[in-house]
């Protein structure tokens, strides 16, 4: 059964450092990745998405890792700011055996101090 | 439009109410899915439908009960609920449920109190 694990589960930075959130999965069979952002109460927005066949992906001051073979995936937040304060959930989807929804970690709760 | 919508955004209910949540997308998605979210915990899948046909029920209990009338639209039916149901309830939809490469889409989440 694929279990997804996230550390740190929270983080408290000052303004201006860059800062890497990690997760990791049992189960090296995934279709791809998905890395997202909640903020209190709201729903999830979805950051970045990485095929199992790609390393990384950019958007802006995020960068996403992706070692399949390990199981590990990184993002990294360059110049954080507080507005960047929210919760980062990582979510795999396995391939398919009929039915396969995302399995997602518990999440890295981050607080960008000013 | 990748938007995923939901009404409402609050709702207060007791054990005997009926109510629903609604959700909507005009992305054309055709995989669309309600989650649970207790705080502080990641969200817990209950439904997936396909192309309107239920295709994953994670052992919810009946008094929930969730619709597709058409393939933009996802209602969940409330009935009898406790207040252990209290929970954020959450939307989303994602090109094919099959075409594992497509990104979920999320809506804002309908934040739900059993009293």
């Amino acid at each position: 059964k694929q279990e997804v694990t996230q550390i740190p589960a929270a983080l408290s930075v000052p303004e201006g450092e860059n800062l890497v959130l990690n997760c990791s999965f049992t189960d090296s069979a995934i279709y791809n990745l998905q890395w997202f952002r909640q903020d209190p109460g709201k729903g999830l927005t979805s950051l970045l998405l990485i095929q199992s066949s790609q390393r990384e992906q950019t958007s802006g001051r995020l960068n996403a890792s992706l070692d399949k073979s390990s199981g590990r995936s990184t993002l990294y937040i360059a110049a954080s700011q507080p507005g960047d304060s929210a919760t980062y959930l990582c979510a795999v989807r396995p391939l398919p055996s009929g039915n396969t929804p995302l399995v997602f970690g518990k999440g890295t709760r981050l607080s960008v101090i000013a | 439009d990748t938007e995923v919508t939901q009404t409402p955004k609050h709702l207060v209910m007791g054990m005997t109410n009926k109510k629903s949540l609604k959700c909507e997308q005009h992305m054309g998605h055709r995989a669309m899915y309600w989650y649970k979210q207790k705080a502080k915990k990641p969200p817990e899948l209950m439904f997936v439908y396909s192309y309107e046909k239920l295709s994953i029920n994670e052992s919810v209990p009946s008094r929930f009960s969730p619709e597709c009338p058409n393939s933009s639209l996802l209602n969940l039916h409330l009935h009898a609920l406790q207040p252990e149901d209290s929970a954020l309830y959450l939307c989303a939809s994602s090109q094919d449920r099959l075409a594992g490469g497509q990104t979920q889409y999320f809506g804002p989440g309908t934040r739900l109190l059993v009293l």
